[in-house]
């Protein structure tokens, strides 16, 4: 079974424009989060799409949205970018999400650069 | 505790040795722990989900225990390898499936 796939891996963008993620999760799995890694910071969550809806959001300005498709990818997208938003994307997927057990697999990241 | 705190935040030992890193997590509402290791330029591997206090979990040289009424959880590695070498995350969930994850023990084995 394939893993979970980001698209880019890489990408350089400069201040005040603005940048959309893509992750497609593991075949099956309904269930999308997405996290941001800075230095010296855990991972921090985003928020997490289940069946095309947003069912949880973290402490992230309005700034970031998401949206899940009916396929289950996930855009993550991020407007007017700041120096601060600098950082490793990760998003993971798990079959249903429902569960605190559900164990969530992640995909390797998008690195995000603002100049 | 308020949030989930990882100690050491870095550690350097020789192959063959062994070690051990915490995890301290809020003990409220909580439902699950999850362990992951992370190598560098890959993606976050899952070790282990623990839920019940005195839990403990094992894979190969790798094993976990759980305390979850004081919120603590300890990952031992035994006879350390360099291909160990990788940061370990752990994170808690508690009413909602979220993760809320530590800033990770980077461990670095050496021969």
């Amino acid at each position: 079974k394939a893993g979970v796939t980001q698209t880019p891996r890489y990408l350089i963008k400069t201040r005040g424009q603005q940048v959309t993620l893509s992750c497609s999760p593991i075949s099956g799995h309904r269930s999308v989060s997405w996290y941001q890694q800075t230095p010296g910071q855990g991972l921090q969550f985003l928020f997490e799409y289940f069946s095309e809806t947003q069912r949880n959001k973290g402490n992230f300005p309005g700034r970031f949205s998401g949206r899940q498709f009916s396929n289950s990818r996930s855009e993550m997208n991020v407007s007017t970018l700041e120096l601060g938003d600098s950082a490793l994307y990760l998003c993971a997927s798990s079959l249903e999400g429902t569960r605190p057990t559900d164990t969530q697999y992640f995909g390797p990241g998008t690195r995000l650069t603002v100049l | 505790i308020l949030n989930v705190e990882q100690s050491p935040q870095s550690l350097h030992v020789q192959e063959g040795d062994s070690t051990n890193f915490t995890c301290s997590f809020p003990s409220s509402n909580f439902y699950a722990l999850h362990w992951y290791r992370w190598e560098t330029a890959k993606s976050p591997e899952a070790l282990f989900v623990m839920t019940l206090n005195g839990d403990e979990k094992k894979k190969g040289r790798i094993s976990a225990t759980l305390n979850t009424k004081e919120g603590y959880s300890y990952l031992y590695i035994k006879g350390s390898q360099p291909e160990d070498s990788a940061t370990y995350l752990c994170g808690r969930t508690g009413t909602a499936s979220k993760l809320t994850f530590g800033t990770g023990t980077r461990l670095q084995v050496t021969l």
